[in-house]
């Protein structure tokens, strides 16, 4: 069973569509997050949610938004998609925020923006 | 700025041999991270070391950390073609709003 599962792992897409990456967690975490890694392998944090509530948000343009119906669950919507948003992106969970913990991630969703 | 730096970005060595790597970071930390990324995958996490702690094992792994020199080194020992991967070190600034910060990574090739 995976423990941090992403859909889709590939996402090829015109510039100006809006689209969505969805995860889910069955390790029963309360902490997640979503990351992107650009092509030079640089990881950086884009939000991050502890039981629902939103408790790391970054310097990301207000065109993605992430939303957790549930603490197993954290998706992340773009819109208006531009070049630049080409990268991978990869959700990761922990037992608790802090970051006091190991993450678990996910194999991550490769974007491409046409 | 960057928190983590690993040194060096790129290493290829022999299977069996010893494999080092470098991470120094500019400010204090409550805990470093390493994780592995093999190609095409997500990040793996490999050991955590707290700040109060010098030096932890696990399997073929060694980290050490000096809080003096705000270093720290992941040592693969007998390393296996299986081992070729990407390593990142992730720092947690103390005191800071709970995120890790990652290094741009190591690239490691181990050559049967």
């Amino acid at each position: 069973d995976t423990a941090v599962s992403q859909t889709p792992k590939y996402l090829v897409t015109q510039m100006g569509n809006d689209k969505s990456i969805k995860c889910e967690q069955n390790l029963g975490h309360d902490t997640m997050y979503w990351y992107k890694q650009d092509s030079k392998k640089f990881l950086k944090i884009m939000f991050s949610y502890n039981n629902k509530e939103l408790i790391i948000n970054e310097t990301v343009p207000n065109r993605f938004s992430p939303k957790s119906p549930d603490k197993a669950h954290l998706n992340l919507h773009i819109n208006s998609l531009e070049l630049g948003d080409s990268a991978v992106y990869f959700c990761a969970s922990s037992l608790g925020p802090a970051a006091r913990q190991p993450q678990h991630f996910g194999d991550g969703t490769r974007l491409s923006i046409l | 700025s960057q928190q983590g730096e690993e040194d060096p970005q790129a290493l290829s060595i022999q299977e069996g041999e010893n494999a080092t790597m470098n991470c120094s970071y500019k400010t204090s930390i409550n805990n470093l991270q390493w994780y592995r990324q093999n190609s095409g995958r997500g990040l793996v996490h490999l050991i955590l070391i707290r700040s109060n702690e010098r030096e932890k094992h696990s399997g073929r792994l060694r980290v050490t950390l000096d809080t003096s020199k705000k270093s720290s080194s992941l040592l693969i020992t007998a390393s296996r073609a299986a081992d070729t991967a990407s390593y990142f070190c992730a720092t947690l600034v103390a005191g800071a709003n709970s995120k890790l910060t990652f290094g741009k990574g190591i690239t490691l090739s181990v050559r049967p």
